[in-house]
């Protein structure tokens, strides 16, 4: 069964400095996505960025980047310029193989953004 | 906005008491899903529907019964909750089709069970 681990509980960083989160997971299959969503304090969880497995080049989305590491397992997000609407609890996300597109999430990180 | 709505936002009900969750999305998508998200755990995925079909029911206790009466709504019925079921329950829709994984996520209904 695939897991995802964020070890990173809390996070704190600087407005306009640079953040990485981390995530790493365990799957034996070859094709897959991976995400990150962010959540507010509103509740409402929002696709930040999303990799697919078989691409190579890593996925940006303005400030966001991610660090894909496939034989490492690894997908870290990095947030760049960071402002005070980014703090947030961050979710890394597997999506598991099957009709269901079943994701599977790790126990987030809580990002706090200091003034 | 991300299109998917849920109602009511909180709710707090006794074990004994009959409630349903609703969830509604406007985007176009065929495949709803039901997932629990406690404190310090993992999002729990609970059902998944997709057509309409109900196509994984991820062992959860009968005391939760969902309903999909068309592609656009969702349903969580709740009978005789106990209190470990206090939890925000979350709805996520995404299109069935190749190519788009994602899933938009509704903002939640906080379930307090006295």
């Amino acid at each position: 069964a695939q897991t995802v681990t964020q070890s990173q509980p809390e996070m704190s960083v600087q407005e306009a400095e640079t953040v990485t989160l981390s995530c790493t997971y365990d799957t034996s299959e070859s094709d897959y996505y991976l995400f990150w969503y962010k959540q507010p304090p509103s509740r409402q969880m929002i696709l930040v960025i999303r990799q697919e497995a078989y691409k190579q080049q890593n996925a940006t989305e303005n400030r966001f980047s991610v660090n894909f590491q496939k034989a490492a397992k690894s997908f870290s997000l990095k947030i760049s310029d960071s402002q005070l609407g980014d703090a947030a609890m961050y979710f890394c996300a597997y999506r598991s193989s099957g009709a269901t597109n079943k994701l599977i999430f790790g126990t987030g990180t809580l990002l706090a953004v200091q003034p | 906005e991300t299109g998917v709505t849920q109602t009511p936002r909180h709710l707090v009900m006794g074990m004994t008491n009959k409630k349903s969750l609703k969830c509604e999305q406007h985007l176009g998508h065929n495949a709803m899903y039901w997932y629990k998200q406690s404190a310090k755990k993992p999002l729990e995925l609970m059902f998944v529907y997709s057509l309409e079909e109900r196509v994984e029911n991820n062992s959860v206790p009968s005391r939760f019964s969902p309903e999909c009466p068309n592609s656009s709504h969702l349903f969580l019925h709740l009978h005789t909750l106990q209190p470990e079921d206090s939890a925000l329950y979350l709805c996520a829709s995404r299109l069935h089709a190749r190519e788009r994984y994602e899933q938009y996520f509704g903002p939640g209904t906080r379930l307090t069970v006295t």
